[in-house]
């Protein structure tokens, strides 16, 4: 059974861009959820879908959004790119039995 | 408001000595609780969990934990430790209700001397 994959792995964009990533979560799993961790923060809890309806969600600007889509796969943009949302941004996938399975990461960098 | 603590920022052991990883939560009932470890530039993968029943819990590579209510700590321990399992390793917890919105420490970086 293929992991959660996200893409792209790296990403360089420049302040003021947008950017979005991408998820695809293990196959039968419904529920998606975003994390971002940096150094000086660690891992925080972005959003969390479920069946195409957030369901979650963490103590971050409005300039971060997500959405899921039919198949499951989730995507987040970031508009207005500010140096600080350089970070590894993970997505996880669950079936609902409390595990979550998280993917490899995308590393985005903002100049 | 839900809180993980892990004291300990980084740790060295000697390759074969115990190890013991030390989690600390804050929530008013039982929470499900979860230790992750991530190598350099990876993902988090699951080692265990405890959500209820036996209070030692055994996981992946060899790894075990504690759950305390009375110290409210939940420490990850390996008697033996080999130099593959230098990483970073974090602990987590959410609430009922709250799937998918772990609250995660601020993690402990564990360096294995040869």
């Amino acid at each position: 059974k293929a992991g959660v994959t996200q893409t792209p792995r790296y990403l360089i964009k420049t302040r003021g861009q947008q950017v979005t990533l991408s998820c695809s979560p293990i196959s039968g799993h419904r529920s998606v959820s975003w994390y971002q961790q940096t150094p000086g923060q660690g891992l925080q809890f972005l959003f969390e879908y479920f069946s195409e309806t957030q369901r979650n969600k963490g103590n971050f600007p409005g300039r971060f959004s997500g959405r899921q889509f039919s198949n499951s796969r989730s995507e987040m943009n970031v508009s207005t790119l500010e140096l600080g949302d350089s970070a590894l941004y993970l997505c996880a996938s669950t079936t609902g039995d409390e595990k979550l399975f998280f993917g490899s990461g995308t590393q985005l960098s903002v100049l | 408001a839900q809180s993980v603590t892990q004291p300990d920022i980084h740790i060295t052991v000697s390759e074969g000595a115990s190890l013991e990883l030390r989690c600390n939560y804050s929530y008013g009932a039982t929470p499900y609780l979860f230790w992750y470890v991530q190598s350099p530039g990876q993902g988090l993968q699951l080692l265990l969990k405890y959500f209820s029943g036996d209070t030692l819990v055994q996981g992946i590579k060899g790894f075990e934990a504690e759950f305390k209510r009375s110290q409210s700590s939940f420490n990850l321990r390996k008697p033996s430790v080999h130099w593959s399992d230098a990483a970073e390793y974090f602990c987590a917890s959410y609430g009922s209700g709250n799937t998918g919105k772990l609250i995660f420490g601020q993690g402990t970086t564990l360096q294995v001397k040869p």
